[in-house]
């Protein structure tokens, strides 16, 4: 069975500073995909980041990036010049076929410090 | 084009009520998905559906929840006999055949059982 733990429950990053919340996964299948969640407070979930399993490259998109180590099953998200709106629950999922069910973490819960 | 969008976005029950949720997908996307968010908690995958099919029940679906899509378009979502653990957030996703890994999430439904 696919599981996704998030350790840090918490982390905080001062305005413009870099951050990284980490994750490791676990999971039998060779094909499969990885994702960063937002959801802000009172607000809708929203997809960050995608990677795929097969591609060894690491996704970025803008100020996020991710280091996708896949023998060691980590997936950690990287927020370069973190900005106030920043600030929101992160969870790290794994989908391990086509359109299945997503398998979430625990969640981080991300402060930025102005 | 709305979102994902759900209906009511809080509802409050005394225990022993039915409850009906709807959630209305992204236009043309045939994949619908329902999962379950614990104050704290990542999301739980509940179920889910492809047009009217319903693919995968999780074990976290008992009798007393029930899911519908009669025509592939919106979908519902009954809990009877409520009882206080189904105090949750419940959130609904949907997702396009043309890229069935990215789930798009509505708003969900609060949920509070006294």
């Amino acid at each position: 069975a696919q599981t996704v733990t998030q350790s840090q429950p918490e982390m905080s990053v001062q305005e413009a500073e870099t951050v990284t919340l980490s994750c490791t996964y676990d999971t039998s299948e060779s094909d499969y995909y990885l994702f960063w969640y937002k959801q802000p407070p009172s607000r809708q979930m929203i997809l960050v980041i995608r990677q795929e399993a097969y591609k060894q490259q690491n996704a970025t998109e803008n100020r996020f990036s991710v280091n996708f180590q896949k023998a060691a099953k980590s997936f950690s998200l990287k927020i370069s010049d973190s900005q106030l709106g920043d600030a929101a629950m992160y969870f790290c999922a794994s989908l391990e076929n086509q359109g299945g069910k997503l398998i979430f973490g625990q969640g981080t819960e991300l402060s930025v410090k102005p | 084009d709305t979102g994902v969008s759900q209906d009511p976005r809080h509802k409050i029950t005394k225990r022993g009520q039915n409850v009906t949720f709807r959630c209305d997908p992204i236009s043309e996307h045939n994949r619908l998905y329902w999962y379950r968010q614990t104050l704290g908690q990542g999301p739980e995958f509940l179920t889910y559906f492809q047009n009217e099919a319903q693919l995968e029940k999780s074990r976290l679906l008992s009798d007393r929840f029930s899911a519908e899509r009669p025509k592939g378009s919106f979908s519902t979502l009954e809990i009877q006999r409520t009882e206080q653990g189904d105090s949750a957030m419940y959130l609904c996703a949907s997702s396009s055949r043309g890229s069935y890994n990215e789930q798009f999430f509505g708003p969900g439904t609060r949920l509070t059982v006294l």
